[in-house]
């Protein structure tokens, strides 16, 4: 089993719908969770991070994060045509300070 | 604002070269890192530093080193290049502290080994 698992897509997602991106991990004490964006051919930039259950707001962006289920998501509010992209969940290692990241959500909004 | 910065975006080397990715930084930050990153296999560590001249293995650190002699700088070596080791390699750094630590990245250089 892979550590982090995220559905590698492609999403597709009409213009101004929610987008939803999911991710699970499988180290039980890991604490930290980030969501990145990857435009293609530039390297991630770091859009949301979460450290406790339950949910974080920042404009657009929601992330969700159940530690009892290993699962944490990213919302897209009115999703735009900018922000296709891959985005890539990280979760930190074994309490370390190593992230290891899931191969990506390659995301579309169709306009 | 954290500013990574690669020595080339772009870069062909011939099998068997020694080739050096540096990477410098301007906040002062304890912890870098280097990852390969490969369409199908994600973001993968190759290795990564808490201090200078300390270094630690990642998960893939065969056939390359890394040095950091000072705080700021942070260079990936191959030893012997080979065609297995064309990849995009992002340099990653941060503040260090915990867990919470948040990385960021460098803009990449895409490697082509001929």
């Amino acid at each position: 089993q892979k550590e982090v698992e995220q559905n590698s897509g492609p999403l597709s997602v009409p213009e101004g719908a929610i987008a939803s991106l999911n991710c699970t991990y499988s180290d039980r004490v890991s604490q930290s969770f980030f969501w990145y964006r990857q435009y293609s051919g530039k390297s991630p930039e770091l859009i949301m991070s979460i450290y406790s259950n339950g949910d974080k707001e920042d404009g657009r962006f929601t992330a969700q994060l159940n530690k009892a289920s290993q699962y944490v998501s990213l919302l897209i509010r009115d999703s735009q045509p900018s922000d296709s992209a891959t985005y890539l969940c990280a979760v930190n290692s074994q309490g370390a300070q190593k992230l290891v990241f899931g191969q990506g959500t390659r995301l579309t909004i169709n306009p | 604002d954290v500013k990574v910065t690669q020595s080339s975006r772009y870069l062909v080397k011939r099998t068997g070269e020694k080739v050096f990715l540096e990477c410098v930084q301007d906040m002062d930050h304890e912890n870098m890192f280097w990852y390969r990153q490969d369409p199908g296999l994600g973001l993968r560590l190759i290795y990564f530093s808490y201090d200078v001249k300390m270094k630690e293995k990642g998960d893939i650190p065969e056939g390359y080193s890394v040095s950091r002699e000072k705080k700021e700088r942070f260079s990936l070596i191959l030893e012997s290049a080979s065609t297995n080791q064309t990849s995009m390699y992002l340099c990653a750094t941060g503040r260090g502290g915990g867990p919470s630590d948040t990385q960021y990245f460098g803009p990449g250089t895409r490697l082509t080994v001929l």
